[in-house]
């Protein structure tokens, strides 16, 4: 199970910090990535750990990914939000392609 | 690497064979998977490494094609089919997806 979390209404040039709680797989052993969906829209995907680290041109310099292995916690740090950065963030094992998704957490990036 | 999925939307009858297309800008070999996105869910793998089906996926999906041409047929339509369908290519980063391809009721 993928449980994404800190998804909320933030102002042009905020930050925010999204979670991941994983269960029922070796998180430790695993990559794990992050991917978007603006509404209405298709899919993005926008960062990976654990085969290196790689972002997105979009996100590159604002957004940091991170992992806490002893937590089996993934995370995604959001800076200068834009809002084109509007979207559903959802929280994916793999990182080659994405073999499970968590349910997602909105961030709204609006003044 | 661009990924172009054709057709947009897909018209067709429950029982009917859907055949949907992804086109790469250049070749990405074997690398690329299908998802499918029910309204208000999340994406589902269902085909990896252009034929191989995920754990639990019927077998009326199936996947072809390597290099930049790929396919996705549902061999008979099932209502829980009709949704939105992605491809992606993972042979290079940044990871693309294409634009996706509606399948809905006829």
């Amino acid at each position: 199970q993928l449980l994404e979390s800190g998804g909320d209404l933030v102002q042009p040039g905020g930050s925010l910090r999204l979670s991941c709680a994983a269960s029922g797989f070796t998180f430790s052993s695993s990559t794990m990535s992050w991917v978007r969906q603006a509404p209405g829209k298709g899919l993005e995907w926008v960062s990976s750990i654990g085969v290196g680290l790689y972002y997105a041109d979009s996100v590159k310099g604002r957004f940091t990914i991170s992992r806490d292995n002893s937590e089996n916690t993934l995370s995604l740090q959001l800076t200068s939000l834009r809002a084109e950065d509007t979207a559903i963030y959802y929280c994916v094992k793999g990182a080659h392609y994405f073999d499970f998704w968590g349910q997602g957490t909105l961030v709204t990036v609006s003044s | 690497i661009v990924m172009t999925q054709s057709p947009a939307t897909l018209s067709l009858s429950p029982g009917e064979r859907a055949t949907l297309s992804c086109r790469a800008s250049q070749t990405v070999s074997s690398n690329l998977a299908w998802y499918q996105q029910r309204p208000g869910q999340a994406p589902r793998l269902l085909i990896y490494d252009a034929s191989t089906r995920a754990t639990g996926i019927p077998a009326r999906f199936s996947g072809s094609g390597s290099g930049t041409e790929f396919t996705l047929t549902i061999s008979s339509l099932q209502s829980e089919d009709f949704a939105v369908y992605y491809c992606q290519q993972h042979n290079y980063w940044p990871r693309t997806f294409g634009q996706g391809t509606k399948v809905e009721i006829k």
